[in-house]
């Protein structure tokens, strides 16, 4: 099986550090993604990658970085962490045929910014 | 573009009973749908999907989907719940098409009653 995993389940942070999401899957997904979870809002997308070195922005970018390096890897980036940033952070990736093979997720990380 | 809706924010349930979870879609060209369920405090996992063929589509833990494209939707079921069904369910869909993302409904949180 995929496996898709995030390097942290809870984070405490404080308004304005820098934070560093990471995540990394083990079977060679060309696509990888970072979405928030809010209640009632559903699944946001932030950023996706199709290759490495490649990003590009999903619904809500903004005050969000992201950076893959290498193919297993996608980080997200906090730049100056916020209180509106608390959030459920998920991480997923898919093939190459993204449509038929449906995504595989990571467990989540919940984020607090106090 | 496409877009998904699940019009019951929450519906609860008591053990045994059956339940359906809403879901309908919009978009101008033929699609994939998919259904994923997330148990609290993880991730999304895949629960079924619909690719084409028969529209009625089995998943795991005993759910299975029906897609009616006359009517846009693609209405998940169960004939008898367990509380173990509790969590969030979230319907998908995308178009059939390589790179193209996944559009996430807004989710229908289950609580099985006892």
């Amino acid at each position: 099986d995929v496996k898709v995993t995030q390097s942290s389940r809870y984070l405490v942070k404080r308004t304005g550090e820098k934070v560093f999401l990471e995540c990394v899957q083990d079977m060679d997904h060309e696509n990888m993604f970072w979405y928030r979870q809010d209640p009632g809002l559903g699944l946001r997308l932030i950023y996706f990658s199709y290759d490495v070195k490649m990003k590009e922005k999903g619904d809500i970018p903004e005050g969000y970085s992201v950076s893959r390096e290498k193919k297993e890897r996608f980080s997200l980036i906090l730049e100056s962490a916020s209180t509106n940033q608390t959030s459920m952070y998920l991480c997923a990736s898919s093939t190459a045929t993204t449509a038929y093979y449906g995504y595989t997720f990571g467990s989540g990380t919940r984020l607090t910014v106090v | 573009a496409q877009s998904v809706t699940q019009l019951d924010s929450q519906v609860p349930v008591f053990e045994e009973a059956p339940v359906e979870l809403r879901c309908n879609y919009s978009s101008s060209v033929s699609v994939y749908l998919f259904w994923y369920v997330q148990y609290p405090n993880q991730g999304l996992q895949l629960l079924l999907k619909y690719l084409s063929g028969s529209t009625l589509v089995k998943g795991i833990n005993g759910f299975e989907a029906e897609f009616n494209k006359s009517q846009t939707s693609f209405h998940l079921r169960k004939p008898s719940v367990h509380i173990s069904d509790t969590a969030e369910y979230f319907c998908a869909v995308t178009r059939k098409t390589s790179y193209d993302n996944v559009i996430f409904g807004p989710g229908t949180s289950l609580s099985v009653i006892p």
